[in-house]
């Protein structure tokens, strides 16, 4: 079992709908939880960073951690065509030594279509 | 705020040769700086970890003498790719962490290498 599991899609959304992405993981030490867009070509971009069980809002992105059931979700809303992009999921123990190594997820493929 | 920049973005380089990658963080001190390595359709695939001042910890599998890192400031690490062969061409990219930004790494745009 991998020790973050990851649909990599494709998903594809119209315009305007809410898109809901996952992972899942096995290892109960992982305590940062980040999510990641890359555009094609390109660095991944920090969308969104969270620390322990719970939601957390910036403007039309929503992330939630679930470490009871080590789920995480990032949800979209008002999706938009520029929204399109590779989205990774990444997490890390903390506490130093090698646990601040990301481990990431293999990403999951959005077209949001006009 | 945590930009990293990457030089070159683009490169071809004749089979043999060796490549030197760039990057700088350039509005904070980066503690440690990651190099990553991704292929087509995959996702990024850590090759080794840099402190300033301090040799790299390469991951399992990872030539040492083949992709040398060297951190020699708190805003500048580079990756030379040592004896280029076509299986080195890949998408080259780093990222980079402060002090007090816990887990979070930023990263840069990317290099893309392309041996012939």
């Amino acid at each position: 079992q991998k020790e973050v599991e990851q649909d990599p899609g494709p998903l594809s959304v119209p315009e305007g709908a809410i898109v809901s992405l996952n992972c899942t993981y096995s290892n109960s030490a992982f305590q940062y939880f980040m999510w990641y867009r890359q555009y094609s070509r390109k660095g991944p971009e920090l969308l969104m960073y969270t620390y322990s069980s719970g939601n957390k809002e910036d403007g039309r992105f929503t992330a939630q951690v679930d470490k009871s059931s080590k789920y995480i979700s990032l949800f979209i809303r008002d999706s938009q065509p520029s929204d399109s992009a590779t989205y990774l999921c990444a997490m890390s123990g903390g506490g130093g030594g090698s646990n601040y190594k990301l481990t990431f997820g293999k990403g999951t493929l959005l077209t949001v279509n006009p | 705020g945590a930009v990293v920049s990457q030089h070159p973005s683009r490169v071809i380089c004749k089979s043999g040769t060796s490549v030197k990658i760039e990057c700088r963080s350039l509005d904070f001190q980066a503690t440690t700086m990651f190099w990553y390595r991704q292929f087509p359709k995959q996702s990024l695939m850590l090759m080794a970890t840099s402190n300033e001042g301090s040799k790299a910890t390469y991951e399992q599998g990872v030539e040492k003498d083949k992709f040398l890192i060297n951190h020699a400031s708190l805003t500048l690490s580079t990756l030379t790719v040592t004896s280029a062969h076509p299986e080195d061409s890949s998408f080259y990219i780093c990222s980079a962490k402060f002090r007090g930004s816990t887990d979070t790494q930023y990263f840069g745009p990317g290099t893309r290498l392309t041996v012939l």
